[in-house]
């Protein structure tokens, strides 16, 4: 089945240490982001990629980093610069051509600092 | 830049009961506006979206939402609540459909038995 997968489910970061997120994604899709999801926050845009081996930041894009080497793959780095990297991280997809069809979300990554 | 508004962080509905979630938009445009669910520690997952056409649009699971371009609004009501409709609700706009989605907030909903 066709669908966007995240891993891990669960992460633990230690004080500036870097660690990646894995989204791959098997839609055949264009477009992904990423978003970060706080309590009473809502979903924040950190980066967006519509086309391979390019991306532009989102509203919080400070401290993170990513890389879109192939159309399936969109890692987020969340980098030791992220001074409140605790949260919960969605990475979704969308079609070329814009969002007739919304988007489609992964499960997300759940990320704790220690 | 565009934004969303939804009003009241918590709604709580007895079993049976009209559900009513509140959505304003701000946008320069006729937006693309989707409603999203989500359950707790999962993605979130799509309930329904307008784009063009008709302004009154269904979506699963008995959900419907009608966009009022004067008003610039997109509530989501559902005639009789479940328990199992309890989770959080986003609301979303696209101004042009080419840009990433903005979130509101989102809204909590509870039903009572």
């Amino acid at each position: 089945d066709g669908g966007i997968t995240q891993s891990p489910k669960y992460l633990f970061r230690k004080e500036g240490q870097n660690v990646t997120l894995s989204c791959e994604q098997n839609l055949n899709h264009d477009a992904m982001y990423w978003y970060r999801q706080d309590p009473g926050q809502g979903l924040r845009l950190i980066y967006y990629s519509q086309i391979v081996n390019d991306f532009q930041k989102g509203d919080i894009a400070e401290g993170y980093s990513v890389s879109r080497e192939k159309k399936e793959s969109f890692p987020l780095t969340v980098t030791s610069a992220q001074k409140n990297p605790t949260a919960f991280y969605l990475c979704a997809s969308s079609t070329t051509g814009g969002l007739a069809y919304g988007y489609t979300f992964g499960s997300g990554t759940r990320l704790t600092v220690v | 830049a565009q934004s969303v508004t939804q009003l009241g962080s918590h709604v709580s509905v007895s079993e049976g009961a009209l559900v009513l979630l509140r959505c304003n938009y701000s946008s320069s445009v006729p937006p693309y506006l989707f409603w999203y669910v989500q359950y707790p520690n999962q993605g979130l997952q799509l309930l329904l979206k307008y784009t063009t056409g008709a302004t009154l649009v269904k979506g699963i699971n008995g959900f419907e939402a009608e966009f009022k371009k004067s008003e610039t609004s997109f509530h989501l009501t559902k005639p009789s609540a479940h328990m199992s409709d309890a989770a959080e609700y986003f609301c979303a706009v696209s101004p042009t459909g080419n840009t990433p989605l903005v979130f509101g907030k989102g809204t909590r909903l509870s039903v009572i038995a």
